[in-house]
């Protein structure tokens, strides 16, 4: 069965925290992408990864194929940081399975 | 450039109405995907257009019908509603499936709809 999950659920940090959130799936993948979403609802494809890691700002996305898992690490975290972060999988179609998502908060 | 466009931002309907939905993708792009994600549960997949065909269609039942235009923008439809299909339904666009960054969406900001 294709599965995605997440962990934490809910993550409170102080501003300036390094900031880890994690994304685990079931079987082999041809996509893995990470997703913001604000609060209204409106979601910000963040990354796209295959393999490797990748980087943007203070955002930082790595997989590793052979575990069947990713991190989105966030550095210096601050408030407007705070949203849901969603990890979402296709497991070689086009459709995407997502995790149900870490509600992050940061505290100033 | 313009992104996914959808409308209406907001819609409040009664039980057994139907309610319409709209996506305009990205200029460029083909796919257009349909989400639901209803309070307190996570986004599920509804349906994907490419190029004006119904590619694939998610766990829904019938009720749940769309189409993409020849521009491809898309419409999603909703039958006979109930009050659980109250939910905000987000559209994401890509290229074509199989073409180079077919992978990459983007994602409107969604059309909350409320059952009563």
């Amino acid at each position: 069965k294709n599965e995605v999950e997440q962990s934490p659920q809910n993550l409170t940090a102080q501003e300036g925290e390094f900031i880890t959130i994690n994304c685990s799936y079931s079987v082999g993948i041809s996509a893995l992408h990470w997703l913001q979403q604000h609060p209204g609802g409106g979601i910000v494809s963040l990354f796209m990864l295959s393999s490797g890691k990748k980087k943007h700002g203070r955002l930082i996305a790595t997989i590793n194929i052979q575990e069947k898992h990713s991190s989105l690490h966030i550095t210096a975290s601050h408030p407007r940081d705070s949203a849901v972060y969603i990890c979402a999988v296709n497991f070689g179609n086009e459709k995407l399975t997502f995790g149900t998502g870490t509600r992050l908060t940061i505290i100033p | 450039e313009a992104g996914v466009t959808q409308s209406p931002t907001h819609l409040i309907k009664t039980r057994g109405q139907q309610a319409t939905l709209r996506c305009s993708p990205i200029s460029g792009h083909t796919s257009v995907y349909w989400y639901q994600q209803a309070l307190g549960l996570g986004l599920q997949f509804l349906l994907w257009y490419d190029e004006g065909e119904e590619r694939n269609r998610g766990n829904f039942p019938p009720r749940f019908s769309g189409r993409q235009f020849p521009n491809y923008s898309s419409e999603l439809n909703v039958n006979a509603l109930e009050l659980e299909d109250s939910a905000l339904y987000l559209c994401a666009s890509s290229r074509r499936w199989g073409s180079s960054g077919a992978n990459v969406l983007t994602f409107g900001a969604g059309s909350r709809l409320t059952v009563l």
